[in-house]
C-alpha cells in the first residue's frame, strides 16, 4: 500500500501571505496526486488532481506540483475563503489514501 | 449536476451492522468509467477509503475492512449501499458517498455521521 504523509499538520497565516503544504508518498507515484479542500461541516472538495491540474472553479491562487514522491500545495496570496483544511491523496493506486491533513487557520 | 446524498441510521449499537444508502441524481449510475466510493472520516483515522464499486457490481474493498464490508448497487434506483457488519466504537464516523474516476473522488455527498452505541 502506498502511504501518504503531509506536513505541516497546521499552520497559521494571514491573508494575504503564500503557503506551501507538501506530501510525500511511501513510494513513486509520478503524478498521481489529488489534493481536496474541506471546509468545517462540509465534504472535501478537490481543488487538483493529476498533481497540478486545477479544477474547474478553483481559484487561480491554488497550484500543485511535484512528481515521484514529492508534491506541493501552494496558495498564493491567501483569501479569507481558503482557511479549511486541506488533504493529499494518492491515486496511483488501490487503495487510495488520504494523507492526514493540514489546518490552516488565521493568524 | 451531479449529486449524491447519503441515508442510514444515525445509531447503530456495538456488534449489529451498519446500513447506508447513497442515492445518486442528475446522471446515471450506469456512467462509463465511474466507480462508486464510500470514505469514512473519524478524529482518530482521518479519511479513510472504505471501498468502491461499479454499476455491473465490480468491487474493491479496503484490505483493513475487506471481511466486514459489503458494497451493493441497484441501477433501478439509481443507488449503491454500503453494509459494515459487526461494528464497535471504532466505527463512529462520518461516512461519506462519493463518485471516483481515475480514483479521484468528485463529487461527494454531504456526509452522514454514524454513531456505534448501545
Amino acid at each position: 500500500d502506498i502511504q501518504m504523509t503531509q506536513s505541516p499538520s497546521s499552520l497559521s497565516a494571514s491573508v494575504g501571505e503564500r503557503v506551501v503544504i507538501t506530501c510525500r508518498a511511501s513510494q513513486s507515484i509520478s503524478n498521481s496526486v489529488n489534493w481536496y479542500q474541506q471546509k468545517p461541516g462540509k465534504p472535501p472538495k478537490l481543488v487538483i488532481s493529476g498533481a497540478s491540474t486545477l479544477q474547474s472553479g478553483a481559484p487561480s491562487r491554488f497550484s500543485g506540483s511535484g512528481s515521484g514522491t514529492d508534491f506541493t500545495l501552494t496558495i498564493n496570496s491567501l483569501q479569507p475563503e481558503d482557511f479549511a483544511t486541506y488533504y493529499c491523496q494518492q491515486s496511483f493506486s488501490t487503495p487510495p489514501f488520504f494523507g492526514g491533513g493540514t489546518k490552516v487557520e488565521i493568524k | 449536476q451531479l449529486q449524491l446524498q447519503e441515508s442510514g441510521p444515525g445509531l447503530v449499537k456495538p456488534s449489529e451492522t451498519l446500513s447506508l444508502s447513497c442515492a445518486v441524481s442528475g446522471g446515471a449510475l450506469r456512467s462509463s468509467g465511474s466507480y462508486w466510493g464510500w470514505v469514512r472520516q473519524s478524529p482518530e483515522k482521518g479519511l479513510e477509503w472504505i471501498g468502491s464499486i461499479y454499476y455491473s457490481g465490480i468491487t474493491y474493498y479496503s484490505p483493513s475492512l475487506r471481511s466486514r464490508v459489503t458494497l451493493s448497487v441497484d441501477t433501478s434506483k439509481n443507488q449503491f449501499s454500503l453494509k459494515l457488519r459487526s461494528v464497535t466504537a471504532a466505527d463512529t464516523a462520518i461516512y461519506y458517498c462519493a463518485r471516483l474516476q481515475v480514483l479521484q473522488f468528485e463529487p461527494w455527498g454531504q456526509g452522514t455521521l454514524v454513531t456505534v452505541s448501545s
